[in-house]
């Protein structure tokens, strides 16, 4: 049971325009949404979270929506550089003390920012 | 101020064989998450320690186990290994609070190769 999921395995995208990268998960209880970024022989790393009593967080080019009623979330990165090719992950959390701090993870996006 | 390491970096073993993996947490931080990350697929929680004691588990057999010493270090264990077994070993620190979400910080992973 995939609770969340990245149907986009790849993107490409030009240098300085938008990204995209979409997100969705099944299970409501979801409270907390994070995105990580992970380059080749290193772990994830943090890169931007959301609360599920927001629907919107920005820091800095990059800008995460959330859509609770879709069940859907989403990573903008604007404008996109070479620099931000790397695998994105989506992951989830729940409050619950009994599933509080196990991270749910879809299967990731890989960018590639083309110059 | 070191963030997460874990050791060794790549290790080989045959089926049936019995592996440990090590993980030091980030200065400060008292819970240690383990996560599989099979190739093309995101991170799949394992379990999780805090104050010593086995505090979430996720859908893995008995075969993997694990302990966190006083000094707030864990060990992976994986006992008759299987080529299933094949992927990158994540571990993630976090300071535990029981309720909510606290980051978790990833380590670079241990590759394991079953042959």
């Amino acid at each position: 049971d995939q609770q969340v999921k990245q149907n986009s395995p790849s993107l490409s995208v030009q240098e300085g325009r938008i990204s995209i990268l979409n997100c969705d998960y099944t299970n409501s209880m979801f409270d907390y949404f994070l995105w990580y970024k992970k380059y080749p022989a290193e772990g994830p790393t943090f890169l931007i979270s959301i609360s599920s009593i927001k629907d919107k967080n920005e820091d800095g080019r990059f800008t995460v929506f959330l859509n609770k009623s879709a069940k859907h979330l989403s990573l903008h990165i604007v404008p996109s550089q070479p620099g931000d090719s790397a695998v994105y992950f989506c992951a989830a959390s729940a409050a619950d003390y009994n599933q509080g701090g196990k991270l749910i993870f879809g299967q990731g996006t890989e960018l590639s920012v083309k110059p | 101020d070191a963030g997460v390491t874990q050791s060794p970096t790549h290790l080989i073993k045959t089926r049936g064989q019995q592996v440990t993996l090590r993980c030091s947490p980030k200065s400060g931080h008292d819970t240690v998450s383990w996560y599989q990350q099979a190739l093309g697929q995101g991170p799949q929680f394992i379990f999780q320690y805090y104050e010593e004691e086995e505090r979430q588990r996720g859908n893995f057999p008995d075969r993997f186990s694990g302990h966190q010493f006083p000094n707030y270090s864990s060990e992976l264990n994986v006992n008759a290994l299987l080529l299933g077994d094949s992927a990158l070993y994540l571990c993630a620190s976090s300071l535990g609070s029981g309720l909510g979400y606290n980051e978790q910080f990833f380590g670079p992973g241990t590759r394991l190769t079953v042959l």
